[in-house]
């Protein structure tokens, strides 16, 4: 069955990097899409953006534009999510959600979420 | 960007009574050329992923209960819970997937009351 396995917890300070990954397995991983879904502590979610793994495009929502990069390492199934210039606003559990490239392009598989905390 | 606006913010339901939640798009997410309006709804519980629910406004995802159903065409949307059960507490979001960004609504809080 398809699985989505984040990495771990982290923390960092205002102004550093992060970089969220997100393996797949159950599947093969170029026929699905890979969407990054945040949700701020008392917040609704909120969508990043996309990637195709299949030629790596991505699109992102523009508030994250300069700051967000998404990539993968198709030869072990793993995408990942690297956000820049933190700030405190940025604390969130950030997840990772994929669909087969022939559904609809909602959010059918998800990670169990990774908790960035960013703190002085 | 497509703005997606939930009613209400937060909803209390006796068990075993119906919940409405509403969702509106700041444009129709109507695709004419295949009839489908691109608009889903997810599930959102404490310390769990997002489950989806719905998607195409009213096909119900495998394994969903039969008591979820969706509505709505172009820019309005319902999601009703036909007979509320207390694990349908939550919070339920709504998400166009018309164009990118594939924007959410800021959700409803589904509670028993």
């Amino acid at each position: 069955q398809v699985q989505l396995v984040q990495s771990g917890a982290e923390v960092k300070k205002p102004g550093a990097s992060v970089k969220v990954s997100c393996k797949a397995s159950g599947y093969t991983f170029i026929n699905y899409d890979v969407n990054w879904v945040r949700q701020a502590p008392g917040q609704g979610v909120e969508w990043m953006g996309w990637m195709n793994p299949t030629n790596g495009n991505t699109g992102y929502q523009q508030k994250f534009q300069g700051r967000v990069t998404m990539t993968r390492n198709t030869s072990i199934s793993t995408a990942y999510m690297e956000l820049s210039s933190l700030t405190s606003e940025d604390t969130a559990v950030y997840y990772c959600g994929s669909r087969h490239l022939d559904e609809p392009a909602v959010i059918r598989h998800w990670g169990q979420g990774t908790l960035v905390t960013v703190s002085s | 960007d497509i703005v997606v606006t939930q009613s209400p913010d937060s909803l209390a339901v006796s068990l075993g009574e119906r919940a409405t939640l509403n969702c509106k798009s700041s444009q129709s997410v109507l695709y004419s050329s295949n009839n489908k309006n691109y608009l889903a709804w997810y599930q959102h519980k404490p310390g769990q992923p997002p489950k989806l629910l719905i998607y195409w406004a009213s096909t119900r995802e495998s394994g969903v209960p039969d008591r979820f159903s969706g509505s709505g065409s172009g820019t309005d949307f319902t999601l009703t819970i036909s007979s509320l059960q207390a694990e349908d507490v939550a919070v339920y979001y709504c998400q166009q997937y018309y164009l990118t960004p594939r924007t959410f609504g800021q959700g409803t809080k589904v509670e028993i009351k």
